[in-house]
């Protein structure tokens, strides 16, 4: 059973540009978080996906949007790249209604350059 | 807001040595807390967890106890092994409708043999 996957794994953009980010969660998961995790920081909450909605945003300026599509996989895309937004991006699924449990399973990430 | 703040590291140990990793809460709500880990080259994952007060979790060896009157949730384990290096969070739940994890920034644990 695959846990879940994320790609790609590196990526390099420049300021201004875009990217979409994905990730399949683990089989039979139904809700996607992702996380933004700096150098040396823990992973802040970017927001998460249930039922193809966003049910929860956390403080992430719009330039953050993101997408479930109805097998749970899901998107993340960011516009208007800054070099600040530089960092791991790390998707996590879980059941929803075990959610509460910290039942979640992480990806590696996706390791975003901006220059 | 809700936050979490755990010892900063490195944190160097021998084998077989007493590991503490301190963490506390914010106290706002009754949150459950967890202890995930990130072992080299892998994911996050779940180490423990505790969802009410005095509650104790355990698993391969790390036990941590959720003290809500000094809102703290340290990590403990009495003898630790090389393969325990990693990084470890500790985590606050949102709770209820509140789907957000908070985490620390993180301890680096090295275990030499």
């Amino acid at each position: 059973d695959a846990g879940v996957t994320q790609s790609p794994t590196h990526l390099i953009k420049t300021r201004g540009q875009q990217v979409t980010l994905r990730c399949s969660p683990k089989s039979g998961h139904d809700t996607v978080s992702w996380y933004q995790q700096a150098l040396g920081q823990g992973p802040q909450f970017i927001f998460q996906y249930y039922e193809e909605e966003e049910r929860q945003r956390g403080n992430f300026p719009d330039r953050f949007s993101g997408h479930q599509f109805p097998n749970y996989s899901s998107e993340l895309n960011v516009n208007a790249l800054l070099l600040g937004d530089s960092a791991l991006y790390l998707c996590a699924s879980s059941l929803s209604r075990r959610y509460n449990t910290g039942e979640l399973f992480f990806g590696e990430g996706s390791r975003l350059t901006v220059l | 807001g809700d936050s979490v703040t755990q010892m900063e590291g490195p944190v160097t140990l021998s084998e077989e040595a007493f590991l503490t990793i301190n963490c506390t809460y914010t106290a706002t709500g009754y949150p459950s807390l967890f202890w995930y880990v990130q072992y080299p080259g892998e994911g996050l994952q779940l180490l423990l967890k505790a969802t009410k007060a005095d509650d104790k979790g355990s698993n391969k060896g790390f036990e941590a106890t959720y003290r809500k009157e000094t809102t703290s949730f340290h990590l403990e384990k009495g003898s630790v092994q090389v393969s325990d290096s990693a990084v470890y969070f500790c985590v606050r739940g949102g709770g209820g409708s509140n789907y957000k994890l908070t985490f620390g920034k993180g301890t680096l644990l090295t275990v030499n043999p």
